[in-house]
């Protein structure tokens, strides 16, 4: 099992605002990451740190952290950010980077 | 341009070996850490091992964790998994990715990945 949590599943309007939420006990000391996968793609690293997006990111997608809860903002979601959606950062003892079990991301 | 190309997948039966390799380029590889993140069949993710640049610091998955051994080459900018012991749950596509500094502890992300190679345990 998982020691960070997430929601199976998301729905979002297309132009809408969704937040993709990740719960750990260990996200209260280290910064999760973020990764978007699509069918059949490796994933691609989407927010890392404190809020930080690599170059090519568009900057509708946005991080932030509160307590043991990550969470993940697309605002005005695009249908090309339909996917999967996984978070990660270090466990509590800081020997292992667990993923979380993913959030499938819909856009209607 | 950064690419990472994986190799050493295949159709193994329980309990035997496989050795996983994974090509870096476009980069200065023993400037960073590496992992390995694998993916079961319609799976999440699961981080399998990371390695510091100079394998002075490797950590595990407590699944994999004395039945598998991370290990690279920076003379060849080469990363490896050696797989022993293969269980039918160690089934999965397996993937090479990059840390964003020389520690994989101290920045615990990955920035860069492979597209994986497939590794399938039955007998």
């Amino acid at each position: 099992s998982s020691e960070l949590t997430q929601d199976p599943a998301v729905s979002v309007a297309l132009g809408q605002t969704v937040r993709i939420t990740c719960q750990g006990d260990s996200l209260r000391s280290y910064y999760a990451s973020w990764y978007q996968q699509k069918p059949g793609q490796a994933p691609v690293l989407v927010i890392y740190g404190k809020n930080n997006r690599p170059s090519g990111i568009p900057d509708r997608f946005s991080g932030s952290s509160s307590g043991n809860t990550a969470s993940l903002t697309i605002t005005g979601a695009q249908a090309e950010d339909e996917a999967d959606y996984y978070c990660n950062s270090r466990d509590s003892s800081g020997n292992h980077l667990p993923f979380g079990g993913g959030t499938k991301l819909t856009v209607l | 341009e950064v690419q990472l190309v994986e190799s050493g997948g295949g159709l193994v039966q329980p309990g035997r070996s496989l050795r996983l390799s994974c090509a870096a380029s476009g980069f200065t590889f023993d400037d960073y850490a590496m992992h390995w993140v694998r993916q079961a069949p319609g799976k999440g993710l699961e981080w399998v091992s990371g390695i510091s640049w100079n394998s002075g610091s490797i950590g595990y998955a407590d699944s994999v964790k004395g039945r598998f051994t991370i290990s690279r080459d920076n003379a060849k900018n080469s990363l490896y998994l050696q797989m022993n012991s293969l269980r039918a749950e160690d089934t999965a596509l397996y993937y090479c990715a990059k840390g964003p500094s020389s520690s994989w502890t101290d920045y615990y992300y990955m920035d860069v990945w492979g597209k994986g190679t497939t590794v399938t345990v039955s007998s």
